[in-house]
């Protein structure tokens, strides 16, 4: 059984850091890439980055880009997000998530979401 | 990158048929036939229902549609259950390497 599972939320400090985990297991980690979406509390998703199943090609959403690092360890089933910076608008429930496979943008398993919230 | 526009809320009466839409522009659901559907139930993760603007994955009743014209997609939902009462986004890639999701809509079942 495909299970992604988040950790490392909580609540931390404007301009703070913190590193969100997703332990992977039920699939061949290495083979798949990976991404990071958010959800604003009560509102919708916003795709956040993704990585290439090596580690070689990382994307991100323009308003993260110079403040969140996405990256993996395939050797413990990982997946990794630095979140760097924050602001009041990165409060979010972080949700991992497998590409599908089919347009490279279509997400086929997702986590249960960890919690960010950035305040004072 | 602008979010994709959907309907905040729409509703049916179990057996009935409803369309939700999805606007966006050239650069996005125009331009490319990467459009997907997810359906989100309270306190859950969003689940995949339609690719490539009509595939369904495996498991996805056929009761679930997908559809494409111009800047907007369409998911149709026939047949309404009230299983089908949950939140669904659209999303479209939008060109180098980014992916935008539409604001969701709230689907009822009367």
């Amino acid at each position: 059984e495909v299970q992604l599972v988040e950790s490392g939320g909580g609540l931390v400090q404007p301009g703070g850091s913190l590193r969100l985990s997703c332990a992977a297991s039920g699939f061949t980690f290495s083979n798949y890439w990976m991404t990071w979406v958010r959800q604003t509390p009560g509102k919708g998703l916003e795709w956040v980055a993704n990585i290439k199943q090596d580690g070689s090609e990382k994307y991100y959403v323009d308003s993260v880009k110079g403040r969140f690092t996405i990256s993996r360890d395939n050797a413990k089933n990982s997946l990794y997000l630095q979140m760097d910076s924050l602001r009041a608008e990165d409060t979010a429930v972080y949700y991992c998530a497998r590409d599908a496979g089919y347009s490279g943008y279509d997400f086929d398993y997702w986590g249960q979401g960890t919690l960010v919230t950035v305040s004072s | 990158q602008s979010a994709l526009t959907q309907p905040p809320s729409a509703s049916g009466s179990p057996g009935q048929s409803v369309t939700i839409s999805c606007t966006g522009t050239s650069s996005d659901v125009g331009r490319y036939n990467y459009v997907s559907w997810y359906q989100q139930h309270p306190g859950k993760a969003p689940k995949l229902m339609i690719y490539e603007v009509s595939q369904r994955p495996s498991g996805v009743p056929d009761r679930f549609s997908g559809s494409k014209s111009g800047n907007t997609a369409s998911l149709t939902v026939s047949g309404l259950q009230a299983e089908d009462e949950a939140d669904y986004y659209c999303s479209s890639y939008a060109g180098s390497n980014n992916l935008v999701f539409g604001g969701g809509t709230k689907l009822t079942v009367l």
